[in-house]
């Protein structure tokens, strides 16, 4: 089975401050992690994702993500803060080895993260 | 390039009503998938669709819930009947196919969702 946890119901921040959204995920291979980001009224929208390869993954709008295969985490993170990236979160995992086939993602419960000036 | 399309945006219905929601995904998008989103949670998928054929439905309620995807493109979910606990958004996401080969799983694109309440 696999599965998100999303520590943080939400994430406060001052613009301009560095953040850090948190995610632990749970695999019995190897993981595929997403983040997604949803504005009201609005569906998902992707930001980035980790296959393969170097650790840290950058995606749009300057924010990037470092997997971390011993501590099981992929924490969503931006330099730099904006009042616009006040939003809702969500890190998803796909197993490697899925059985039947698919492309299931497993979503956590989401982060709402809010930027203040 | 246009996104994935749904519709209505809002429906409010009486319980033991039906309801179907329609979705037209990416151009050229082979994989069509349907969540759940209910308040405070996750989007959890419920049926996935390869074309016009299902990869994965084990999530989806069977009894009440339908879903098709007839000629490959657009897809209708169906509830019927609606129950109090079927409140919630339902997004529509497609990919341009399952896996990507050696780069791992296709990117799931999401529709702007429809909003459902049931009385």
């Amino acid at each position: 089975a696999q599965s998100v946890a999303q520590p943080e119901d939400q994430v406060n921040v001052a613009e301009g401050n560095p953040l850090t959204v948190k995610c632990t995920y749970s695999v019995s291979g190897n993981p595929y992690l997403f983040w997604y980001v949803q504005y009201p009224n609005r569906g998902l929208q992707f930001l980035l994702k980790y296959i393969t390869g170097d650790n840290l993954v950058k995606g749009s709008y300057g924010f990037e993500a470092e997997f971390n295969k011993s501590q099981t985490s992929f924490h969503l993170k931006k330099p730099s803060a904006l009042v616009s990236d006040s939003a809702l979160y969500f890190c998803a995992v796909r197993d490697r080895w899925i059985t039947g086939g698919g492309n299931k993602l497993t979503f956590g419960t989401g982060t709402q993260l809010k930027v203040e000036l | 390039e246009a996104g994935v399309a749904q519709s209505p945006r809002y429906k409010i219905i009486e319980k033991r009503q039906s309801v179907a929601f329609w979705c037209n995904p990416i151009s050229g998008h082979a994989t069509l998938y349907w969540y759940q989103q209910i308040l405070g949670q996750g989007p959890k998928l419920l049926i996935q669709f390869q074309n016009n054929g299902v990869v994965d439905d084990s999530q989806l309620p069977k009894d009440r819930f339908s879903a098709e995807r007839l000629k490959g493109v657009d897809s209708t979910l169906k509830i019927q009947p609606a129950k109090l606990e079927d409140s919630a958004v339902y997004l529509c996401a497609s990919s341009f196919g399952l896996t990507g080969g050696g780069t791992g799983p296709e990117t799931q694109y999401f529709g702007p969702g429809t909003r459902l309440l049931v009385l």
